[in-house]
């Protein structure tokens, strides 16, 4: 069973405060990665897909990264306005399309 | 370009009662999937639609049902509602079903059970 496990559960930092989330998963062949952004009461953004590792993507302060087993959203001097609940999903390699979301990191940047 | 839409906002339903929600996807995506999504849980799948044939379903009962239409909007059906389906049911459409393509979530539709 395909597994996504987000740490931590909840982060608080000051604005210019550089940090990483942390996404670890389990799948038996992956597919691809996904970052999404999802502010209260709405649905989930796109931020990326990584495919394998190694893979580096970047937005703005965002940078996504993946090795075989995990994936880390960089977030480098942050603005209160980056936060949200960051959420990681994974899509594994075979018949079935269906994705396995994490429970999500929530990102609080105090002004 | 249109994003995904949903309807209705909210809904306030009563246990046993059938509910459905309706979802319009983003101009020329023909892919969409429902999840649901409890307070403080990432979204769980329920299922997928592509060019109007189920194409994957999730870990949920068959009360749970839906459709997608020639024009690739989709209806989410759920009968004999329970307490536990309180929560937000997202839709998000996606270019293929084919690939891990990016997909686009709508605002949602918050549904309280009582």
């Amino acid at each position: 069973e395909d597994q996504v496990t987000q740490s931590p559960e909840a982060l608080r930092l000051q604005e210019g405060e550089s940090s990483s989330l942390n996404c670890s998963y389990t799948v038996s062949g992956l597919r691809g990665l996904f970052w999404y952004r999802q502010d209260p009461g709405k649905g989930p953004e796109f931020l990326f897909t990584l495919y394998s590792a190694g893979e580096e993507k970047e937005k703005e302060r965002l940078k996504a990264t993946l090795t075989k087993k995990e994936s880390f959203l960089h977030i480098t001097a942050p603005k209160p306005e980056d936060s949200a609940t960051y959420l990681c999903a994974v899509q594994a390699a075979g018949g079935s399309y269906i994705p396995t979301f994490g429970r999500g990191t929530s990102l609080i940047v105090h002004p | 370009e249109t994003g995904v839409t949903q309807s209705p906002t909210h809904l306030i339903k009563t246990r046993g009662q059938q509910v459905t929600l309706r979802c319009s996807s983003q101009s020329g995506h023909n892919t969409v999937s429902w999840y649901q999504q409890a307070l403080g849980q990432g979204p769980q799948f329920i299922f997928q639609y592509y060019r109007e044939e189920e194409n994957g379903r999730g870990n949920f009962p068959p009360r749970f049902s839906g459709l997608q239409f020639p024009n690739y909007s989709s209806e989410l059906n759920v009968n004999a509602l329970e307490l536990d389906d309180s929560a937000l049911y997202l839709c998000a459409s996606s270019l293929s079903s084919l690939s891990p393509t990016e997909q686009y979530f709508g605002p949602g539709t918050r549904l309280t059970v009582t």
